[in-house]
């Protein structure tokens, strides 16, 4: 079946614009999580969803991070006034739920965001 | 709080040899541990896991780990090293009682192999 899908894979972005990445789950997933990977970096973890709620935002960097997610669907993350930092690859995972912790995440194949 | 530890940033082998990538864990429960792998410009893909079963896993391509709980270790290893196998992996410990920020990544390591 499908799997988590992400767009776009790239972006590149002036500094000062706004950006709005995209995820869509695997089909039935209530868990949506974001992540970072800077170069050279691991994941740093941004925001996760249970359903449409987000109960834990602890991750996000600042206020110019935001995410929203519809319908048990789809996710968009949002970065306004983007800064050079905030160029690093951002993935998407999903999990049938939240907890319980047999459950794997499985993730798109990212975006790359480059702030130039 | 959970946490992991991958002891080697950068591992090279050479082809047809074995591959060992250490990992060690803490945690105040009995955890669900995981290693995942990264291909350059790609997702992560999962390798293979541990729930409480068995504790010697076998995963995807070969690979498998050993769950060691009095050594807190959750070790990586595949008998022969092959090119496709030079990636980034990451090891995983699951934290059952947080909801959110429940998986916890160790920084990664880098298998590089040598023809």
């Amino acid at each position: 079946g499908a799997g988590v899908s992400q767009s776009p894979s790239n972006k590149v972005t002036e500094k000062g614009k706004d950006v709005e990445l995209r995820c869509d789950p695997i089909s039935g997933h209530t868990a949506l999580y974001w992540y970072r990977q800077s170069l050279g970096q691991g994941l740093e973890f941004l925001i996760y969803f249970q359903g449409n709620s987000a109960p834990d935002k602890s991750g996000l960097p600042s206020d110019r991070f935001s995410a929203e997610r519809t319908g048990g669907s789809v996710s968009t993350l949002t970065i306004q006034r983007t800064q050079q930092e905030d160029s690093a690859v951002y993935l998407c995972a999903s999990s049938p739920t939240s907890g319980g912790s047999s459950y794997e995440q499985y993730f798109g194949p990212g975006t790359r965001l480059t702030v130039t | 709080a959970q946490s992991v530890t991958q002891l080697d940033s950068h591992v090279s082998v050479s082809e047809g040899t074995p591959v060992l990538l250490r990992c060690n864990y803490s945690s105040s429960y009995s955890p669900s541990l995981f290693w995942y792998v990264q291909h350059p410009n790609k997702g992560l893909q999962l390798l293979l896991k541990y729930t409480s079963a068995a504790t010697l896993v076998k995963g995807i391509n070969g690979f498998e780990a050993e769950f060691k709980k009095s050594e807190t270790s959750f070790h990586l290893t595949k008998p022969s090293a092959h090119m496709s196998d030079a990636a980034e992996y990451f090891c995983v410990v699951s934290d059952p009682y947080n909801y959110g920020q429940n998986f916890v990544f160790g920084p990664g390591t880098r298998l590089s192999v040598l023809p």
